[in-house]
């Protein structure tokens, strides 16, 4: 079965700070790879998605996310976080045929300092 | 709003109690997906349907549950006889055939067993 692994649950970092959040996956075979943000409150909303092409894509808000195939991981960066970054952040990925049901890590509770 | 709805947003009730959630997806989606949610984790995947087919469910899914999607539209999960185990949130997602499309989600139900 799939697992996606996130490290580092609860994050806390001051305004201006960078972010790196961390993804690694299990599946061996091609994936498709997602970054979702649930702010408080809210719903989860795609931060960004990987399906092919570019290794390197970016999202909403500032953020960035880099495939590396060879080490199963898709890590989120932001260079400089502001308050309004304080959410959860979930990593996922789905195989791209069948059902295309998602299978997420545990998250990471990012909280920013102002 | 043409967003994922789901009802009620909170729902209270005592153990052995049957309980039913509603769904509303984006209207041009033909694929909806349910999920659980509990504390400190991400979302779980519980059940698909596409159309009013339920193709797949997960071994999360015991037979006290029970989803139906009876027009191809709006979709019910249906909890028998709830349990402590069973406190969490249920969110939903739809999307469409394009492996390349996002799902959507609603803003979720959250249960509580008394």
């Amino acid at each position: 079965a799939q697992s996606v692994s996130q490290h580092n649950h609860h994050v806390i970092l001051s305004e201006a700070a960078s972010l790196e959040l961390g993804c690694n996956y299990s599946y061996g075979g091609t994936v498709n790879l997602f970054w979702y943000v649930q702010y408080p409150g809210q719903h989860l909303q795609l931060l960004l998605k990987y399906f092919s092409g570019d290794p390197l894509v970016k999202g909403i808000k500032g953020f960035e996310a880099e495939f590396i195939k060879s080490k199963f991981s898709f890590n989120l960066r932001k260079p400089s976080v502001q308050w309004s970054d304080t959410a959860e952040y979930f990593c996922a990925v789905n195989l791209p045929y069948g059902n295309n049901r998602l299978a997420f890590g545990k998250g990471n509770q990012v909280v920013v300092i102002p | 709003d043409t967003g994922v709805s789901q009802n009620p947003r909170h729902k209270i009730t005592k153990r052995g109690q049957n309980v039913t959630f509603r769904c509303d997806p984006i209207s041009e989606h033909n694929r909806l997906y349910w999920y659980r949610q509990t504390l400190g984790q991400g979302p779980e995947f519980l059940t698909y349907f596409q159309n009013e087919a339920q193709l797949e469910k997960s071994r999360l899914l015991s037979d006290r549950f029970s989803a139906e999607r009876p027009k191809g539209s709006f979709s019910t999960l249906e909890i028998q006889r709830t349990e402590q185990g069973d406190s969490a949130m249920y969110l939903c997602a739809s999307g469409d055939d394009r492996v390349e499309q996002p799902q959507h989600f609603g803003d979720g139900t959250r249960l509580s067993i008394l």
